[in-house]
């Protein structure tokens, strides 16, 4: 059965940094392409961003560029998304997408919640 | 950038009855459009890729049609467990995904 449990959400203060995890089963992840999207609180899905199977190829949407940094450990069967500087606007529940050929999210984890609150 | 633009934002219907879904986008995203359905508090669940392709354990009561730039999503026989938010996304531009704004399906 294919999994995907994402960790690492909480509360952090504007300027703050945190680190989300992906851990994926059931599936070859190192064959997979990977997203990140989020969801603000009462709002539609936006998409964060995009990493290759084999990490070489990396984009992010403009509204995180230069803050968040996504990679992939396929050793450990984990995806990551490293944001700084975050924002309040920021806040969302974060969930990692399996995306065979990157067309579309073909499974996705149940979501981490990020709040950024002083 | 391509926008999705989702009509209705809200869909009051009574079970039993056929629910049609329109996904319009700015410029043609060719059959590269995909349905998802969204409950409170739950993750989105894939239910149409390449814009008329049911996912793996999807119903057969769910169908999507269209290409270019106007898309449709149908249920034909809304179920009790029908009543939520449907998203379409696009991924013309490889690797950007973009997302229509939603359509809520609500019981009448």
């Amino acid at each position: 059965e294919v999994q995907l449990v994402e960790s690492g959400g909480g509360l952090v203060q504007p300027g703050g940094s945190l680190r989300l995890s992906c851990a994926a089963s059931g599936f070859t992840f190192s064959s997979y392409e990977m997203n990140w999207v989020r969801q603000a609180p009462g709002k539609g899905l936006e998409w964060v961003s995009y990493i290759s199977s084999s990490g070489s190829t990396i984009y992010y949407a403009d509204s995180v560029k230069g803050r968040f940094t996504i990679s992939r450990d396929n050793a450990k069967n984990s995806l990551y998304l490293q944001m700084n500087s975050l924002r309040a606007e920021d806040t969302a529940v974060y969930y990692c997408a399996r995306a065979p050929n990157n067309d579309y999210g073909d499974y996705w984890g149940q979501g981490t919640l990020v709040t950024v609150s002083s | 950038e391509i926008v999705l633009t989702q009509s209705p934002a809200t869909l009051s219907l009574s079970p039993g009855e056929r629910a049609t879904l329109s996904c319009r986008a700015s410029q043609s995203v060719s059959s590269y459009l995909a349905w998802y359905q969204q409950k409170p508090g739950q993750a989105p669940r894939l239910l149409i890729y390449d814009a008329s392709n049911r996912a793996t354990g999807i119903p057969a009561r769910f169908s999507g049609s269209g290409s270019g730039t106007d898309f449709t999503l149908t249920i034909s026989s809304l179920e009790p467990e029908d009543f939520a938010v449907y998203y379409c996304q696009q991924r013309s531009n490889w690797p950007l995904w973009t997302f229509g704004q939603g359509t809520k399906v609500e019981i009448k």
